[in-house]
């Protein structure tokens, strides 16, 4: 399974884009990119997922360069309830990401 | 997206005592779903994979006679906690999909608390 990495954690203010990049230098062919928002006592909430290039949707961009070892969610403009942990998983899509390893994610912290 | 529920929200017994709680996928069928396990301010622990209409495949560490699974059908599987301790206090959640090819949708999360 490819491992992630991420940063611990990251500051922004409101209206600022934040941009989170994971990196996943073992990443096989067939695996995809996803990215997950989790709240305090919530389950993960499903952001945006690629393979290659960019994907965009109504909440954020997913980068992902051509040698695919790191992926960059985009958060356009955040506001406070952006406050939360995301998190950058790799898997096989093939195989329906069984088995997801979550990582350490990067708990993001937005202020006034 | 996909709606995957969970019940209860949040339960607190006596050690000693099981706890069930229930994944529902509502608006699809799940063959495959899974069972994590988050302590606070830590990431999420796969437990087990819970396979409809067969055992639930355990990761290594996770006790399966403590941890019971069932899936009977292609809508519900429930985590039993048996013989609670204060140790298996923590945010159980359960997540599921359409099929193999599609994104895990997760539970809103069990808190359990133990006494």
């Amino acid at each position: 399974l490819a491992k992630t990495t991420q940063p611990i954690s990251m500051d922004s203010y409101e209206g600022q884009e934040v941009n989170i990049t994971c990196s996943h230098n073992n990443i096989a062919t067939n695996d995809y990119i996803t990215w997950y928002q989790q709240f305090p006592s919530q389950g993960p909430r499903f952001i945006i997922q690629g393979y290659k290039t960019k994907v965009t949707n109504e909440v954020a961009s997913l980068f992902i360069p051509a040698d695919r070892k790191s992926s960059t969610l985009s958060l356009p403009r955040v506001s406070l309830s952006d406050t939360a942990v995301y998190y950058c998983l790799v898997g096989d899509m093939n195989t329906g990401f069984q088995k997801l390893v979550f990582g350490t994610g990067t708990r993001l912290l937005v202020s006034p | 997206g996909a709606v995957v529920s969970q019940h209860p929200s949040w339960v607190i017994c006596k050690s000693g005592t099981s706890v069930k709680i229930e994944c529902r996928s509502l608006d699809f069928q799940a063959t495959t779903m899974f069972w994590y396990r988050q302590f606070p301010k830590q990431s999420l622990m796969l437990m087990a994979t819970s396979n409809e209409g067969s055992k639930a495949t355990y990761e290594q560490g996770v006790e399966k006679d403590k941890f019971l699974i069932n899936h009977a059908s292609l809508t519900l599987s429930t985590l039993t906690v048996t013989s609670a301790h204060p140790e298996d206090s923590s945010f159980y959640i359960c997540s599921a999909s359409q099929s193999v090819q599609e994104t895990q949708y997760f539970g809103p999360g069990t808190r359990l608390l133990v006494l």
